[in-house]
């Protein structure tokens, strides 16, 4: 198993609500990518924080923003959630280092969110 | 952006036989190709990685290949074993210079060992 936490474990929300779900990074990484997973398919990058910027991002909407902190542990932020927003959320650490090659992601166990 | 195509989406083996999963993908800049197997309810696991600089890498039971000409890069597991039955992913990353990037996964293939 990685040394990537990630809480809750499980959420039920409604639409329209906000969330918030955290990623605690395996210890000497300093870049974390978060992921979302539907049902069936592979993760879909959202974004990805290296040294506490948004260092690349995916399709996804502004209402999907991110942080990550000093200590390299980020979060995912989700306003006026959607019905489609339902979904396992995965974040991956990695040691990323600026201008060398893509290193190993490692995923969290991901928190599943249910918006009804 | 980068589309990576995966194929079968299901595949099942007798025990003891190998397995093939291919995936192609589409942007010639994408330098690292990952495989990661994914047990039901758990999280993704790195099994194999290989950069654009290397044609095969092996591990083992699992091995890895990549035609960067035809863009498609595929795993291949021997002797296989019941522990091996989850859903395999593969994706693909550019390396952008910015140190890291989002991978692009295929959309999995769940690979049945039948005993």
């Amino acid at each position: 198993e990685t040394g990537v936490t990630q809480s809750p474990t499980h959420l039920i929300k409604t639409r329209g609500q906000q969330v918030t779900l955290r990623c605690s990074s395996q210890s000497g990484h300093n870049t974390v990518s978060w992921y979302q997973q539907a049902l069936g398919q592979g993760p879909q990058f959202i974004f990805q924080y290296y040294r506490e910027e948004e260092n690349g991002r995916g399709n996804f909407p502004p209402r999907f923003s991110g942080l990550q902190f000093p200590n390299y542990s980020s979060e995912l932020n989700v306003n006026a959630l959607e019905l489609d927003d339902s979904a396992l959320y995965l974040c991956a650490s990695s040691r990323g280092l600026a201008g060398y090659q893509v290193e190993t992601q490692y995923f969290g166990p991901g928190t599943r969110l249910l918006v009804l | 952006g980068e589309n990576v195509e995966q194929h079968p989406s299901t595949l099942s083996v007798q025990e003891g036989d190998s397995a093939v999963i291919k995936c192609t993908y589409s942007d010639s800049a994408s330098n690292y190709f990952p495989w990661y197997k994914q047990e039901l309810g758990k999280r993704p696991q790195l099994i194999i990685d290989i950069r654009s600089n290397v044609g095969e890498k092996k591990d083992q039971r699992i091995a890895v290949t990549l035609n960067k000409t035809a863009k498609h890069f595929s795993l291949h597991i021997t002797e296989t074993q019941p522990e091996d039955s989850a859903v395999y992913f593969c994706a693909a990353s550019i390396d952008s210079g910015g140190g890291a990037d989002g991978l692009t996964f295929g959309k999995g293939t769940h690979l049945i060992i039948q005993p």
